[in-house]
């Protein structure tokens, strides 16, 4: 059936180091990639999305390529800040509904 | 233009009671959803409406009820709580259900306990 799998947090990084957090999906036809942030007591945000295959999403300093041939939507970021710490959930779209990872714990030291 | 808005931000239940989680947007969205989300489970999705007049069941519906007011608001029904619905409540709205990449809009969340 349809899902999505992501890295295990948490994921604790300096500030200024590299992000990837892995991100692969199963699914039928041609979804649509998303990735949500969840800040400290609050709801999901949108970050950014890609509707087709080889677009590139991005937001606020992260990107995220959709890969058609294996199945991924990898979040990156080149240098992270303490600002982004926060829950990061990976999402696909099926024919009515949105199906969500279960999300990656960061964490920036200064 | 507040988005999507839920009420209330904390509640405490009893075993046995009920309760109604009201959810509002001003988006003009078609479609809304209600999930919960528990410690590594990530979001479940209880309940959606597709549109104003039809509701269908998530992956979770057991024990909810919904009701899709009008266009704007979307409520969720606990009938006789329970401690295993003790949970972080999501309202979400968005465009429409069909694949057009447009994303879902979150409220900020009912922070619900059963005792």
């Amino acid at each position: 059936g349809n899902s999505v799998t992501q890295m295990e947090g948490p994921v604790t990084l300096s500030e200024e180091a590299f992000l990837t957090i892995n991100c692969t999906y199963t699914a039928t036809g041609y979804p649509s990639l998303f990735w949500y942030v969840q800040y400290p007591g609050e709801g999901l945000q949108l970050l950014l999305k890609a509707t087709k295959a080889d677009d590139k999403g991005s937001n606020k300093g992260f990107e995220a390529t959709y890969r058609k041939e294996t199945t991924s939507f990898h979040l990156e970021k080149g240098s992270v800040q303490v600002s982004d710490s926060a829950v990061y959930f990976c999402a696909h779209s099926s024919a009515s509904k949105i199906i969500f990872g279960s999300g990656t714990r960061l964490s920036i030291r200064p | 233009n507040a988005g999507v808005t839920q009420t209330p931000k904390f509640q405490v239940l009893k075993t046995g009671q009920s309760m109604t989680l009201q959810c509002a947007q001003d988006m003009n969205h078609n479609s809304m959803y209600w999930y919960r989300q528990d410690p590594g489970m990530g979001l479940r999705l209880i309940y959606y409406s597709a549109s104003e007049g039809t509701t269908d069941k998530g992956e979770v519906p057991n024990g909810y009820n919904v009701s899709r007011l009008n266009k704007r608001e979307f409520s969720l029904r606990l009938e006789s709580a329970a401690p295993s619905q003790t949970s972080v409540y999501f309202c979400a709205s968005s465009e429409t259900v069909a694949d057009r990449g447009y994303g879902q809009y979150f409220g900020p969340g009912t922070r619900l306990t059963v005792t």
